[in-house]
Order: C-alpha cells, then sequence, then structure tokens
C-alpha cells in the first residue's frame, strides 16, 4: 500500500542551526501539508502545499519556515534558525484532491532542539 | 475560534467491551471528518473519513457516526482486544479553513487482557 515516507525518523540539532525535514509524498496525490505535535500538546497544522505554491499557512508558520518542492517526489520544511520551542514531532499529510480529502501522514520526524 | 475537543482524556476497558468514544467541534460547517489511531511516538493511521453529508462510516468492527448540529461524532469499536490500545484522534476539515485538519487533543484508550 502506498504510504508517506518522511526522513530522517530523528534529528539532534543545536539551537540557532538550520534544519530541513523531508518527506516523500504518495506519487499520485497533489496536496501536501506540515503538522507538528509538540509533546503532550495538540497535532498542529503548519502550512498546506498546491500547485508549487503555498495554499494556507498557520500563525506558526513564520519567516524562519519555508517549504519547497523540489523535485516531482520530495516535499521538504526547512526551519532556518531552530528555537527551543521547534523542538516538536513533525509530520508530513498528503491528499488526493479536495473532494477525495482524506490525508495520509507520514511516521514522522522527531525533531530535538538542544 | 474553531475548536475540535475529545473527552475523555483517557479509557480503561476489559477486553470485548465496546469503546465508544466522543468528539465535539464548535461549528457545524465542516467539509469532513476523519478519525485517526496513533501509537506512541509513532504516525498517525487514518481509520475513517466522513464526508459532511454522510451519517456514518463503517470499516470492519469500528463505525463512526456524525451529527453536524449538535458538533459531534462517535466512533464505536466493537469487541475491543488488547490491540486496540492507542490514541485515538478526531480531526475536522472546516469549510472556512480550507483543507487543513483541526485536531482534537485525543482519547487514550488501554484495552486490559
Amino acid at each position: 500500500e502506498p504510504e508517506v515516507t518522511q526522513t530522517p525518523s530523528h534529528q539532534v540539532t543545536q539551537m540557532g542551526q538550520e534544519v530541513i525535514l523531508r518527506c516523500v509524498p504518495i506519487s499520485n496525490h497533489l496536496y501536501f501539508y506540515w503538522y507538528r505535535q509538540i509533546l503532550g500538546q495538540k497535532v498542529e497544522f503548519l502550512v498546506s502545499f498546491y500547485n508549487n505554491e503555498i495554499s494556507e499557512k498557520s500563525e506558526i508558520f513564520d519567516d524562519q519556515f519555508s517549504v519547497e518542492r523540489p523535485d516531482g517526489s520530495n516535499f521538504t520544511l526547512k526551519i532556518r534558525s531552530t528555537k527551543l520551542e521547534d523542538s516538536a514531532m513533525y509530520f508530513c499529510a498528503s491528499s488526493e484532491s479536495l473532494a477525495k480529502n482524506i490525508q495520509y501522514f507520514g511516521a514522522g520526524t522527531r525533531l530535538s532542539v538542544l | 475560534k474553531q475548536e475540535v475537543t475529545q473527552i475523555p482524556a483517557a479509557l480503561s476497558v476489559p477486553e470485548g467491551e465496546n469503546l465508544v468514544l466522543n468528539c465535539s467541534f464548535t461549528d457545524s460547517a465542516i467539509y469532513n471528518l476523519q478519525w485517526f489511531r496513533q501509537d506512541p511516538g509513532k504516525g498517525l493511521t487514518s481509520l475513517l473519513l466522513i464526508q459532511s453529508s454522510q451519517r456514518e462510516q463503517t470499516s470492519g468492527r469500528l463505525n463512526a457516526s456524525l451529527d453536524k448540529s449538535s458538533g459531534r461524532s462517535t466512533l464505536y469499536i466493537a469487541a475491543s482486544q488488547p490491540g486496540d490500545s492507542a490514541t485515538y484522534l478526531c480531526a475536522v476539515s472546516f469549510w472556512a479553513a480550507g483543507n487543513k485538519l483541526t485536531f482534537g487533543g485525543g482519547t487514550r484508550v488501554l484495552v486490559k487482557p
């Protein structure tokens, strides 16, 4: 069964460093998302991406964050200068269309900022 | 503000008992509602999606109902098994909020053998 793949599974970084989290969405999907879950808190929406541009972003998704689809398969989330409060589990998701908005999630990348 | 709430936060039942998990949302103008399962430290597995035009959706031992007018959805898991132990998350796509999902806090379920 097709699945969303995220790498790495765990990323440890120093505060102020840049990190790139990688995702390979399901191949025929057109909509892509990033969510995050701080330990013990709700899953929160960060950004959605369609047709090579951001379609929606939350207040969390400030200038430190960016997303890119550099080729036909990868979808990346970059955090330019990490802060301690960026420590969380980051989930990538994809969906086929708006009509079939079942979002399929990857296993997540645990980001630890020291 | 559009919010999704799940009560209780945790639930423990003996094996074989039916599970009833509740989800409430503040705005009845929803596009769809999705139930997920999350195992500790793992990703989210989609269980069921109910479109706003539907009243229920079934998959095996799972049945989810939707009552938009009261802002509620219920996930029923029949004849629970220890392998059903996990956190169950409800997520809503609101009409006014594009196709992003707004999540509840989850219900952590323990099925005791």
